[in-house]
């Protein structure tokens, strides 16, 4: 299966900064399907792209995804309050679909 | 608006079953395939399983863990999906989301829609 790795596991950022999250998997992820999920304490996880870099219904534009092969990126590119959650991502290039395990966007 | 509604989790002992139910609204079900997901705070957001619609075969693909102790199926006429999960271990204790599943090229998905969460504790 293919194991997704993210970094860094915390970041510590201000409204207003941007955040960088990265995504590494184990092998190529052909077709750049890879999908990212916000999740707030105590909510389900929300879609927020899928395909890499294509946003799902809703999202703001200050939230974008890019990569290729085996290294995937989610920027936001200037932080607002209600974006402050953890952040997954996951792989669906084959089963088992598999998920990273979580970036942490905290409040400086 | 699409909704997706959890229910049937709660306390079972280990060895025991439960079944939880998912049902859907504001989008064309039979259409669908549905995925089950769970979250534990040790192993984050693990793949359970999905189930094809039944245009599109209405197989069936289940994580290894899970794989032969759970059963995934849908009553399109109730516009539900179901797992049944039986052998429960304290491992299996976790929250079970259902979401709607979106299909890539090669079979496997990605969740447009996720619902509430049910809470499956298993426990002596």
């Amino acid at each position: 299966e293919i194991v997704l790795t993210q970094s860094p596991g915390t970041l510590s950022l201000s409204p207003g900064e941007r955040a960088t999250l990265s995504c590494r998997a184990s092998q190529d992820v052909s077709s750049g399907y890879l999908a990212w999920y916000q999740q707030k304490p105590g909510q389900a996880p929300r879609l927020l792209i899928y395909d890499t870099s294509r946003r799902a219904t809703g999202i703001p534009d200050r939230i974008s995804g890019s990569g290729s092969g085996t290294d995937f990126t989610l920027t936001i590119s200037r932080l607002e309050p209600e974006d402050f959650a953890v952040y997954y991502c996951q792989q669906y290039r084959s089963s088992p679909e598999t998920f990273g395990q979580g970036t942490k966007v905290e409040i400086k | 608006e699409v909704q997706l509604v959890e229910s049937g989790g709660g306390l079972v002992k280990p060895g025991g079953s439960l079944r939880l139910s998912c049902v859907a609204s504001g989008f064309t079900f039979t259409n669908a395939w549905m995925s089950w997901v769970r979250q534990t705070p040790g192993k984050g957001l693990e793949w359970v399983g999905r189930i094809k619609s039944k245009i599109d075969g209405g197989t069936t693909d289940y994580a290894a863990p899970v794989k032969g102790r759970f059963t995934i199926s849908r009553d399109d006429s109730k516009n539900t999906l179901y797992l049944q999960m039986n052998s429960l271990t304290t491992e299996d204790t976790a929250v079970y989301y259902c979401g709607r599943a979106r299909s890539g090229f090669y079979g496997a998905a990605w969740l447009d829609y996720w619902g509430q969460g049910s809470l499956v504790t298993v426990s002596s």
